[in-house]
């Protein structure tokens, strides 16, 4: 069972353009979670998201960040004309369906190390 | 919203003595506080958790405890190893429909030899 998955590992881009990156979660999983963890500090959430909804959002930018998790394939978290102090890692997580957890152990990706020029 | 906070920031320990973390928590209806290890440039990784209604529990060399009451909870890790030298974080969530995590700051654990 392959572990949750992003892509890509490293991003580089310059101030103003677009960043995107794709999350695959575990299989069986519907829950999918960004956060952003900057240098030498906690990962700090973003984003929870089902298939073809976003739940909860209050972690999330009011500008520039968009995140969606279709029917079908990854979840992406989209950042536009990006800035330096958007430079960070971002980390998405995982979790299966309610019903099999009251709880939600979060297995989390290798993440997308985001670098602004 | 949650608040949890971590300390120490850094710790040292000889290998074979104890490592305790301890975190503190503001949310009383958080109910779910799994602690992650990460590596340095790896991912996160759950080693332990515990539900509001437990008091302690121990994995191996891995223990934690909750105090409800108090609202702290700790992550004791015995017997330490090289292997262990990592940042640790504690974490908590509400559970039931607000499942997202509120990490504290880490805790970056050196075990010499």
């Amino acid at each position: 069972n392959a572990g949750v998955m992003q892509n890509p590992r490293h991003l580089v881009r310059r101030r103003g353009q677009e960043a995107r990156l794709r999350c695959s979660p575990m299989k069986g999983h519907s829950h999918v979670y960004w956060y952003r963890q900057l240098p030498e500090e906690g990962l700090k959430f973003m984003v929870y998201l089902q298939k073809e909804n976003i739940i909860d959002e209050s972690g999330m930018p009011k500008e520039r960040f968009s995140a969606e998790f279709p029917k079908e394939g990854p979840s992406i978290l989209r950042i536009q004309q990006v800035v330096r102090g958007d430079s960070a890692a971002y980390f998405c997580a995982s979790s299966p369906p309610v019903g099999e957890s009251s709880y939600n152990e979060q297995f989390f990706g290798p993440g997308t190390r985001l670098t602004v020029l | 919203g949650e608040n949890v906070e971590q300390h120490p920031s850094t710790l040292s320990v000889q290998e074979g003595d104890s490592a305790v973390i301890k975190c503190t928590y503001s949310d009383s209806a958080s109910n779910y506080f799994p602690w992650y290890k990460q590596e340095l440039g790896k991912r996160p990784q759950l080693i332990i958790d515990i539900r509001s209604n437990v008091g302690e529990k121990k994995d191996q060399r891995i223990a934690v405890t909750l105090n409800k009451t108090a609202k702290h909870f700790s992550l004791h890790i015995t017997e330490t190893q090289p292997e262990d030298s990592a940042v640790y974080f504690c974490a908590a969530s509400r559970g039931s429909n607000d499942y997202k995590l509120s990490f504290g700051a880490g805790t970056t654990v050196t075990v010499r030899a």
